[in-house]
């Protein structure tokens, strides 16, 4: 396997459940990113990892719970969500946060949609 | 903060014609510009990354100019082709955080 792959790739999920996404990189990077995309809006940074430790959090409500077991791992759990954070979650890597020439790659994104 | 505009929000051109797709940003205290490319209900493909110290890069077809002190960006893609139909985004790292700021893309159709 190669680049970042998240899964799943589509989910559904009603207000009251709790279910997991993923994503893991196999490109040897040290900073990983969610990102949340909605419609007609710009791409929104949720959260950083860079070298497993969080270093940032866009203010981001506490339904959204990140984690990043290594560095070529990272999970968002989610819990007790509304409609409105339905959308699609990129998540991305690159070589390490601190690098100002670091190229960004992103996986194919998993489409959440909250009943 | 920044702030980066794309316009037009969407464009369509016939086959064959040669285009250029415009970025612009507020602070021009960048570390480099970043065009990638989204296909519907997909991720973001890199296309280009220019370095604030670089004023071009060129990438088969593709080729993405940065002029820092007026904060623009375009991607000009040459002879263009249906399967060039996507979402086209730029993004600019800056800050002390080297923080990545989207715009909004311009989903560009190639009618055949």
């Amino acid at each position: 396997e190669t680049g970042v792959t998240q899964t799943p790739r589509h989910l559904v999920m009603g207000m009251t459940n709790k279910k997991s996404l993923k994503c893991e990189q196999h490109l040897g990077h040290n900073a990983m990113y969610w990102y949340k995309q909605s419609a007609k809006k710009p791409l929104e940074l949720m959260f950083v990892y860079n070298f497993k430790e969080q270093t940032e959090n866009n203010s981001v409500p506490s339904r959204f719970s990140p984690e990043c077991p290594n560095s070529s791992h990272l999970f968002l759990h989610l819990h007790t969500l509304q409609p409105e954070d339905s959308a699609l979650y990129l998540c991305a890597s690159s070589q390490d946060q601190a690098g100002r020439t670091g190229e960004l790659f992103f996986g194919e994104g998993s489409r959440l949609t909250v009943l | 903060k920044q702030e980066v505009t794309q316009i037009p929000a969407a464009l369509s051109v016939p086959e064959g014609e040669n285009l250029v797709l415009n970025c612009s940003f507020t602070d021009s205290a960048i570390y480099n510009l970043q065009w990638f490319r989204q296909d519907p209900g997909k991720g973001l493909t890199s296309l280009l990354l220019i370095q604030s110290s670089q004023r071009e890069q060129t990438s088969g077809r593709l080729n993405a100019s940065l002029d820092k002190s007026s904060g623009r960006s375009t991607l000009y893609i040459a002879a263009s082709q249906p399967g060039d139909s996507a979402t086209y985004l730029c993004a600019v790292l800056a800050g002390a955080n080297s923080k990545l700021t989207f715009g909004k893309g311009i989903t560009l159709s190639v009618r055949p």
